[in-house]
């Protein structure tokens, strides 16, 4: 158990609905990542989160957003859903900004009809 | 962005066997270089990283070896156990590219 938890852990939806994925970090981390992962695109990093701060950004859609909050808690929130947005969504935690280990959640498979 | 390229996409071993998978990268200003494991229905784990003023760096059965010069690093897993079998990944850039993953599978 990496101390990362995410919710809900499946979802299925329809194609143009909004759905909001949750992630709780470790305790004590500070850094909050989030990542797509599909089969043909493999892990893809969609955004960073330092102390509610956007710290950098990846191939995130503009359809995409996300948030972190005062108690360091972050949701990813996905609308317009395509068919192609079917994957797992991955969250991680990592201490601070610089290049540490990152810890995974167990991930939250989406998946859109 | 980062351009990062990894081989092999399968590797199958049998136990007891080395596997070694290889990584390249085109960033030079990239200067940490972590390995991650998925186990199936799980998300990536940790299991060594070498930072770019090392060469090598070894963690029992596992060791990684970085060339800055030719911006490639590769993990070399020896002795490898079933519990071995699952993909692996290559992170490189500011850590956020991942390579596009290793299956290895291990034999018993």
């Amino acid at each position: 158990d990496s101390g990362v938890t995410q919710t809900p852990k499946h979802l299925i939806t329809a194609t143009g609905q909004r759905v909001t994925l949750r992630c709780s970090p470790r305790s004590g981390d500070l850094s909050v990542y989030w990542y797509q992962q599909s089969l043909d695109q493999g892990l893809q990093f969609l955004i960073q989160y330092y102390n509610g701060e956007e710290r950098a950004k990846g191939n995130i859609l503009e359809r995409f957003s996300a948030q972190q909050f005062p108690d360091l808690h972050s949701e990813l929130n996905l609308s317009s859903l395509e068919l192609g947005d079917s994957a797992l969504y991955f969250c991680a935690s990592s201490v601070d900004e610089s290049y540490n280990e990152q810890f995974f959640g167990p991930g939250t498979r989406l998946t859109v009809l | 962005g980062e351009n990062v390229e990894q081989h092999p996409s399968t590797l199958s071993v049998q136990e007891g066997d080395s596997a070694v998978i290889k990584c390249t990268y085109s960033d030079s200003a990239s200067n940490y270089f972590p390995w991650y494991k998925q186990e199936l229905g799980k998300g990536p784990q940790l299991i060594i990283d070498i930072r770019s003023n090392v060469g090598e760096k070894k963690d029992q059965r596992i060791a990684v070896t970085l060339n800055k010069t030719a911006k490639h690093f590769s993990l070399h897993i020896t002795e490898t156990q079933p519990e071995d079998s699952a993909v692996y990944f290559c992170v490189t850039g500011n850590q956020f590219y991942f390579g596009t993953g290793t299956s290895l599978t291990v034999i018993p």
